[in-house]
């Protein structure tokens, strides 16, 4: 089948103005992240979804930033008030289970705050 | 903090040669997973070792892991310029398994 697809590839946006990425997992995979790849670095761990459990919020860098999942399937990750820090890669994963299983990445959406 | 370091942080070697690359880690670990990375973009799962594993192949690639020392490395024969890229290890975090650590990365440059 079809794997982890984000949109947009790209968003370029204004400080101070909000945005949403999407994300549409794998079917049937109960697990969702999201990350954020800042240049040249690793993965920093955002929030995880797995199936009607309340979300790991953990990894949220500031009150901004906010995701939901709805019907188990798509996922919005909505930042708040962009910031120029914001600027990075966000990436999805989805996987059968949990970290215990292997992880299905998704293109990224590229987002640049000017 | 950082669950996984991988080393070198960059490595270039020519096409044909053998490129070896090591992770570390802290803690206790379930299984440890490497990715690959092209162009920033999306990962790509290469292979998963679990703990009990010393050793594993996958074509051209061969992982093996020391839980003794809390190091895993990648192997990967006979590269090719197409294996240019970023390589990544990460490991769940024990006793929170819905996260995955990701070290920062090794680049990794093959010359044809």
């Amino acid at each position: 089948g079809a794997g982890v697809s984000q949109s947009p590839s790209n968003k370029v946006t204004e400080k101070g103005k909000d945005v949403e990425l999407r994300c549409d997992p794998i079917s049937g995979h109960t697990a969702l992240y999201w990350y954020r790849q800042s240049l040249g670095q690793g993965l920093e761990f955002l929030i995880y979804f797995q199936g009607n459990s309340a979300p790991d919020k953990s990894g949220l860098p500031s009150d901004r930033f906010s995701a939901e999942r709805t019907g188990g399937s798509v996922s919005t990750l909505t930042i708040q008030r962009t910031q120029q820090e914001d600027s990075a890669v966000y990436l999805c994963a989805s996987s059968q289970t949990s970290a215990l299983s292997t992880q299905y990445f998704g293109p990224g959406t590229r987002l640049t705050v000017l | 903090s950082q669950q996984g370091e991988e080393d070198p942080q960059a490595l270039s070697i020519q096409e044909g040669e053998n490129a070896t690359m090591n992770c570390s880690y802290k803690t206790s670990i379930n299984n440890l997973q490497w990715y690959r990375q092209n162009s920033g973009r999306g990962l790509v799962h290469l292979i998963l070792i679990r703990s009990n594993e010393r050793e594993k192949h996958s074509g051209r690639l061969r992982v093996t892991l020391d839980t003794s020392k809390k190091s895993s490395s990648l192997l990967i024969t006979a590269s090719r310029a197409a294996d240019t890229a970023s390589y990544f290890c990460a490991t769940p975090i024990t006793g929170a398994n819905s996260k995955l650590t990701f070290g920062k990365g090794i680049t990794l440059s093959v010359r044809p």
